[in-house]
């Protein structure tokens, strides 16, 4: 199975808000409510941000957001913080009975 | 609270096995849950390796799921009596280097990875 497509790097400056796309195929994204996202600062484990598409966990800041649209998941971080800065994944169940992940974007806070 | 600790193997050699057990607790493994391995080489993204769960097999037997491109060298399994799950990987190459997680990843109807364990680095060299 291929890794979910994600864009290696984006950036922004403080308070601007950013996007990350999260492409897969009718076989996962575009078949399931089941994407979530993670946040991965340097050197730590990865921690749940979003999941269900849509939904943020207990104490997950609201700046985080996602959505979907047919094939394509996104996350968007508004008002940029200097801690947003980390490695961001997406995730998905697929049809086989499998999850994929895509393969990471780099956050810069400019 | 659920919590989850890997074990340490450290350095192992080509060819050989790996095993990695997980510990975990706030829950007992025999729950609803996808107990999962997910793994990073360095500097690289996050690979699923697969998933054991106790619940829904035939004859309350574990059910397991792999991923394609590791089915045939992996293994996952539950230790009942020690609230713990394992992960075996065979005929070990450099590839295999990386960070290895343990996770929670999904119960009846939810499907995401919540919490992880704090990885632990498997490095795999002469």
């Amino acid at each position: 199975q291929s890794a979910l497509t994600q864009p290696a790097s984006v950036s922004g400056s403080p308070g601007q808000s950013i996007t990350i796309s999260c492409t897969g195929t009718n076989s996962d994204i575009g078949s399931y409510k089941y994407v979530s996202w993670y946040q991965q600062p340097p050197g730590k484990a990865p921690k749940l941000i979003i999941f269900n598409v849509d939904s943020r966990p207990s104490g997950i800041s609201y700046r985080f957001s996602g959505s979907k649209s047919g094939n394509t998941a996104t996350l968007t971080i508004s008002g940029l913080q200097a801690e947003d800065e980390a490695d961001y994944f997406c995730s998905s169940y697929t049809n086989s009975v499998t999850r994929i992940f895509g393969g990471g974007t780099k956050l810069t806070v400019l | 609270q659920v919590h989850l600790q890997e074990s340490a193997p450290g350095l192992v050699k080509p060819s050989e096995t790996l095993s990695l057990t997980c510990a975990v607790s706030g829950t007992p493994v025999t729950s609803s849950n996808w107990w999962t391995w997910v793994r990073q080489a360095p500097g690289k993204g996050l690979e699923w390796i697969g998933e054991v769960s106790q619940s829904g097999g035939p004859h309350d037997s574990p059910v397991a799921h792999y991923n394609p491109s590791l089915s045939n060298r992996v293994t996952i399994s539950l230790d009942k009596a020690k609230n713990q799950f394992s992960l075996k990987l065979t005929s070990l190459m450099a590839a295999d280097t990386a960070v290895y997680y343990c996770v929670r990843g999904g119960g009846t109807d939810w499907f995401h990875f919540d919490p992880w364990g704090q990885g632990t680095l498997v490095s795999v060299s002469s």
